[in-house]
C-alpha cells in the first residue's frame, strides 16, 4: 500500500550546524509534499511544501529538496537552533489536490540540539 | 489566520464513559474536517474524514460505531468516544480545510490528550 517513511528516527545536531532530515515515499503518482513540524502536546505545524514540478524550493532558513526519480525527500534546516527542537513529519497529499484530500504522514524524526 | 481550535485539550476519564472533543474552525469556514489519532512516539494516522451535512467517511480498521463524527456546520466538528477504555487513550488531533484557502491543505488543532483510567 502507499505509505511515506523516513531513514532516521532521531538526529541529533550542535547548535548552529545545518540538519538534514530525509523522507522516502512509495507512490510515485503523487506530486504534492508537505513536511511539518510538531512540538510536544502539539498539532502539526505546517513548515514549507513541493510540488512534483519542482526539485527544490527554499524558505526562512528551510529548504526541501524532491528527487522524483528515487521518490526521495529532504529538509534541510540551516544553523539549527534550539527552537528547531521537534518531531519532523514529511506527509504526502492524496494524489488529485482537492479540499477533501488526504494527507498520509511518515513515521517522524525527532530533532535534538546539542548546546 | 486559518485557526482550527480543539476542546478539551486534555481529558482524563473512567472506562465505560464517552468522551466528545470539538474541533472548530475560528475564523473560516470549513467544508471538509479530518479527525487523526496519535500514539505515543508514533505518526499521525487518518481515521477520518468528514464533510459539512453529511456522513463521516472512515478510513479501515476505525470502528464508525466507536468514533462518532458530527459535522453540523461550517464551522465545528465533533468526534465522541463511545464507551471509552484505556485502549483507546492517545492523542486525537483534527484538521480542517476549505477551498478558498490555497496556502496549506488543512489547517491542524493542537490537539486533545485522552487518557481512560
Amino acid at each position: 500500500g502507499e505509505s511515506v517513511g523516513l531513514h532516521l528516527p532521531t538526529l541529533s545536531v550542535q547548535e548552529g550546524d545545518n540538519s538534514i532530515i530525509n523522507c522516502a515515499y512509495s507512490n510515485s503518482a503523487s506530486d504534492y509534499f508537505i513536511w511539518y513540524k510538531q512540538e510536544s502536546g502539539k498539532g502539526p505545524q505546517f513548515i514549507i511544501d513541493i510540488r512534483s514540478n519542482m526539485d527544490k524550493r527554499q524558505g526562512q532558513r528551510v529548504t526541501v529538496l524532491l528527487n522524483k526519480t528515487v521518490k526521495h525527500l529532504s529538509l534541510q534546516i540551516a544553523a539549527t537552533q534550539p527552537g528547531d527542537s521537534a518531531v519532523y513529519f514529511c506527509a504526502e497529499v492524496a494524489p488529485g489536490y482537492s479540499s477533501a484530500s488526504k494527507i498520509i504522514f511518515g513515521s517522524g524524526t525527532r530533532l535534538s540540539i546539542r548546546p | 489566520g486559518a485557526v482550527v481550535s480543539q476542546h478539551p485539550s486534555w481529558v482524563i476519564c473512567k472506562s465505560g464513559t464517552s468522551v466528545k472533543i470539538e474541533c472548530r474552525s475560528l475564523d473560516f469556514q470549513a467544508t471538509t474536517m479530518f479527525w487523526y489519532r496519535q500514539f505515543p512516539k508514533q505518526s499521525l494516522m487518518l481515521m477520518a474524514t468528514s464533510n459539512e451535512g453529511s456522513k463521516a467517511t472512515y478510513e479501515q480498521g476505525v470502528e464508525k460505531d466507536k468514533f462518532l463524527i458530527n459535522h453540523a456546520s461550517l464551522t465545528l466538528s465533533t468526534l465522541t468516544v463511545t464507551s471509552a477504555h484505556p485502549e483507546d487513550s492517545s492523542f486525537y488531533i483534527c484538521s480542517a480545510s476549505t477551498r478558498t484557502d490555497s496556502n496549506q491543505p488543512q489547517h491542524f488543532g493542537d490537539g486533545t490528550r485522552l487518557s481512560i483510567l
